[in-house]
């Protein structure tokens, strides 16, 4: 079974711009969560998709935001990029609603630089 | 509430030495714990988790976890390191009703010296 992919793996952004990044779930998967990770912040939640649904949502500012396909796939986007947004984002999976009781499976991230 | 704390951003071991990474949690509701794996350049793999059944758990690559509700600790161990267990380390908690996501520490980069 194929795991989380993530696309691209790695993207050079300038400020201002903005940024979409992908997640294709493990096949059957209906829960997708989002995680932007930095080297001072370590792993900080920003969203949570069940059924095209976002069913929670982390402590970011609106410029992201995220949405999820009939065939789970997501995408997040970043706009107005600023030089704290490079990060390694990672998107997870489950086949739960719920993290608890189905554990997250994770993708190997996008890589965002923004200069 | 929930939160999670990891004592020790690095923690170094020799190959063939006990392993030991430590977690405080802390949740107003009885917690789900978990720790996961990061190698570089990759996302986290999950090592174990416990969901109250037992509190010793038992995870891949030879790791386990005692959940102590009276210490609020669910550190993780190995009795002997390999050098295939260099990586961070990430505890992570979340309560069984309510909040939908993980909330993760800080990691502790684990360095195996031969």
């Amino acid at each position: 079974k194929a795991g989380v992919t993530q696309t691209p793996r790695y993207l050079i952004k300038t400020r201002g711009q903005q940024v979409t990044l992908s997640c294709s779930p493990i096949s059957g998967h209906r829960s997708v969560s989002w995680y932007q990770q930095t080297p001072g912040q370590g792993l900080q939640f920003l969203f949570e998709y069940f059924s095209e649904t976002q069913r929670n949502k982390g402590n970011f500012p609106g410029r992201f935001s995220g949405r999820q396909f009939s065939n789970s796939r997501s995408e997040m986007n970043v706009s107005t990029l600023e030089l704290g947004d490079s990060a390694l984002y990672l998107c997870a999976s489950s086949w739960g609603r719920s993290s608890y009781n189905s554990p997250l499976h994770f993708g190997n991230g996008t890589r965002l630089t923004v200069t | 509430a929930q939160s999670v704390t990891q004592l020790g951003s690095h923690v170094s071991v020799s190959e063939g030495a006990l392993v030991l990474l430590r977690c405080n949690y802390s949740s107003s509701v009885p917690p789900y714990l978990f720790w996961y794996v990061q190698y570089p350049n990759q996302g986290l793999q999950l090592l174990l988790k416990y969901t109250s059944a037992a509190t010793l758990v038992k995870g891949i690559n030879g790791f386990e976890a005692e959940f102590k509700k009276s210490e609020t600790s669910f550190h993780l161990t190995k009795p002997s390191a390999h050098m295939s267990d260099a990586a961070e380390y990430f505890c992570a908690v979340t309560a069984p009703e309510g909040a939908q996501k993980l909330v993760f520490g800080q990691g502790t980069r684990l360095t195996i010296n031969p």
